[in-house]
């Protein structure tokens, strides 16, 4: 069975400082791995993938993760946090090779303060 | 291009009431998704759909829960009767027609249901 961990349930930030958001794996198996975000009454969006390829991956609002296979992570950062930025942040997995069944980790609030 | 659309946003009913749930995802998208998220968690698959097939239906508590996709568009969850322990919000989503693990799941906006 797969599993996510998202080591940090909440972090607070200051608006133009770095951040990153910690999400662990744990699989028998090659799994495939995705972070979204969640604003406030909104569904999830999807911020960015790794299917394979370069470990670094770049997504969407300046976000990008990197795949470390050694130490089961998959981290997400961004340069220069907005305010913009608060919101619900979810890592998933899903194993590869299969029909597309997400197990999503238990979410980390992202609050950026001025 | 809309998005996955889903009715009503919030619903509160008493334990032992029914509710149903609507879904229209986003056009030429063959799969169609349900999770619960409850709380402080992530969201929780509870049935996938290829079409108006059901792929996985593992993690829905059937004594309670049913779900269709009569024409392979448009997609109801039902609960019938509701407990305390059903309050969350029900999200939606739909990937391409193939339904892989590869694919993006896009989410519509959810519905929240308090269960009184």
């Amino acid at each position: 069975a797969q599993s996510v961990t998202q080591l940090d349930s909440q972090v607070p930030v200051f608006e133009e400082a770095p951040v990153e958001l910690r999400c662990n794996y744990s699989s028998s198996v090659s799994v495939y791995l995705f972070w979204y975000v969640q604003y406030p009454n909104q569904g999830l969006q999807l911020l960015l993938k790794y299917l394979s390829g370069s470990t670094l991956v770049k997504g969407i609002n300046g976000f990008e993760a990197e795949f470390n296979k050694s130490q089961t992570s998959f981290h997400l950062r961004k340069p220069s946090v907005h305010i913009s930025d608060t919101a619900e942040y979810f890592c998933a997995s899903v194993r590869a090779g299969t029909a597309s069944k997400l197990t999503f980790g238990t979410g980390t609030r992202l609050q950026v303060t001025l | 291009e809309a998005g996955v659309a889903q009715s009503p946003r919030y619903k509160i009913i008493e334990k032992r009431q029914s509710v149903a749930f609507w879904c229209n995802p986003i056009s030429g998208h063959a799969t169609l998704y349900w999770y619960q998220q409850i709380l402080g968690q992530g969201p929780k698959l509870l049935i996938q759909f290829q079409n108006n097939g059901v792929v996985d239906d593992s993690q829905l508590p059937k004594d309670r829960f049913s779900a269709e996709r009569l024409k392979g568009v448009d997609s109801t969850l039902k609960i019938q009767p509701a407990k305390l322990e059903d309050s969350a919000v029900y999200l939606c989503a739909s990937s391409t027609y193939r339904g892989r693990s590869t694919d993006t799941q896009y989410f519509g906006p959810g519905t929240r249901l308090t269960v009184l």
